[in-house]
């Protein structure tokens, strides 16, 4: 199975700050990466698509980079709004699809 | 609009069963893949296991940590996909979603799975 290295597993920035979270595939997954943001009590809610691809609707502060075992995501300017659990999902070689651990963003 | 609502969640004991609805509205079901995933209080997000429509056989998929117990079925003319689960452990104890594959931007508000004696 492939294993999701996702970091940091917390962070507390200040609104305005750029935010960077690190999700390491344990091997080649190409671009079959998604990130999600999670708050509490909430159901997922997908941000990026294949690496890089903003979902609909999604405000263009978030942003992922990253192919083959290395990606990035972004938030530009933090927002008040923007305090989740972001998680890491690949969707390559599947069964199965697997998740990093989770960043834990909150505001300094 | 996408819909996607889960039920059938609840207390069961060790060794029970449990079966969970999802039902589907806003898109033609049957062309869709549905995916299960679940969440563990205070834990990240796992996978369950995927159905494909129709078109591509209908197969399954599980994680390694259900097959054998857990079975996900589609019923296309109720557009309501079906996880039941037997054999149910205490580790099973979490909130289940269902989501509209692949890419999955619809989910459902998820129902809470308690394994408990």
């Amino acid at each position: 199975d492939i294993q999701m290295t996702q970091s940091p597993s917390s962070l507390s920035a200040s609104v305005g700050d750029r935010v960077t979270i690190t999700c390491q595939a344990s091997q080649d997954i190409s671009n079959y990466l998604n990130w999600y943001q999670q708050k509490p009590g909430k159901a997922p809610k997908l941000l990026i698509y294949d690496a890089s691809n903003l979902e609909t609707g999604v405000p263009s502060r978030f942003s992922g980079s990253g192919s083959g075992t290395d990606f990035t995501f972004t938030i530009s300017s933090l927002q008040p709004e923007d305090i989740a659990t972001y998680y890491c999902q690949q969707y390559d070689n599947l069964p199965p699809i697997t998740f990093g651990g989770g960043t834990k963003v909150e505001i300094k | 609009e996408v819909q996607l609502v889960e039920s059938g969640g609840g207390l069961v004991k060790p060794g029970r069963s449990l079966r969970l609805s999802c039902t589907a509205s806003g898109f033609t079901f049957g062309d869709y893949a549905m995916s299960w995933f679940r969440q563990a209080p205070g834990k990240g997000l796992e996978w369950v296991g995927f159905i494909r429509s129709k078109a591509y056989g209908g197969t399954t998929e599980y994680a390694a940590s259900v097959k054998g117990r857990f079975t996900i079925s589609r019923d296309d003319s109720k557009s309501i996909a079906y996880l039941q689960m037997n054999s149910l452990k205490t580790e099973d104890t979490a909130v289940y979603y269902c989501t509209r594959a692949p890419r999955e931007v619809y989910w459902g508000q998820g129902t809470l799975v308690t394994v408990s004696s």
